[in-house]
């Protein structure tokens, strides 16, 4: 089947610690991956993609490598600021649609 | 410019009430999805508009819930007879076009509570 796993949360981190959320996903084909964004009271937003194996997305000092061989797609970030506390959700688009993750939730304490 | 809007914001409802939730699409954006958020779970797809095109219905639940989209913009998904297990937050997205890679933008929501 389709679908997208990611890990669960909440996750606390103290500030400047490093993150990472793991994202992995079942699909036929080689779907896009994403990882979204939904801060505080905000509507979700793109942190960053990639569209083919290898490829790298980065945003805000957020990364993710898309692993064909592992099928994962995990975020990563060295030093997280108070400013990180949102819900992550990881995506697969495939065909017409978006898979998402259950999301993982994210509070950041200085 | 303006992004993508919902409205209402929130929606209170008794249970065997019809509802109504509209989405406007940023100008230009040939594709638009409505997804459904559940406490605690992920983004459910729910419907798909890309174009002129039939849109794909694979995701919504029941035949209580249907979508329209006039004019290739403004787009409104109806649920029938609500049941206290559609509560939940309606989300609508739109981009360019529906090929790979899209960046989908979202709208902030529609928060539905069926009493």
């Amino acid at each position: 089947g389709n679908s997208v796993t990611q890990m669960e949360g909440p996750v606390t981190l103290s500030e400047e610690a490093f993150l990472t959320i793991n994202c992995t996903y079942t699909a036929t084909g080689y779907p896009s991956l994403f990882w979204y964004v939904q801060y505080p009271g905000e509507g979700l937003q793109l942190l960053l993609k990639a569209t083919k194996a290898d490829d790298k997305g980065s945003n805000k000092g957020f990364e993710a490598t898309y692993r064909k061989e592992t099928t994962s797609f995990h975020l990563e970030k060295g030093s997280v600021q108070v400013s990180d506390s949102a819900v992550y959700f990881c995506a697969r688009w495939t065909g017409n649609q978006f898979y998402f993750g259950t999301g993982t939730s994210l509070t950041v304490i200085p | 410019g303006a992004g993508v809007s919902q409205s209402p914001s929130n929606k209170v409802t008794e249970k065997g009430k019809d509802v109504e939730l509209r989405c406007d699409p940023i100008s230009g954006h040939t594709a638009l999805y409505w997804y459904r958020q559940s406490l605690g779970q992920g983004l459910e797809f729910l419907i798909y508009f890309q174009g002129n095109s039939a849109p794909d219905k694979s995701g919504l639940p029941s035949d209580r819930f249907s979508a329209e989209r006039t004019g290739g913009s403004v787009s409104t998904l109806t649920i029938q007879r609500t049941q206290q297990e559609d509560s939940a937050v309606y989300l609508c997205a739109s981009s360019l076009d529906s090929g790979s890679g899209k960046t989908q933008y979202f709208g902030p929501g529609t928060r539905l509570l069926v009493l």
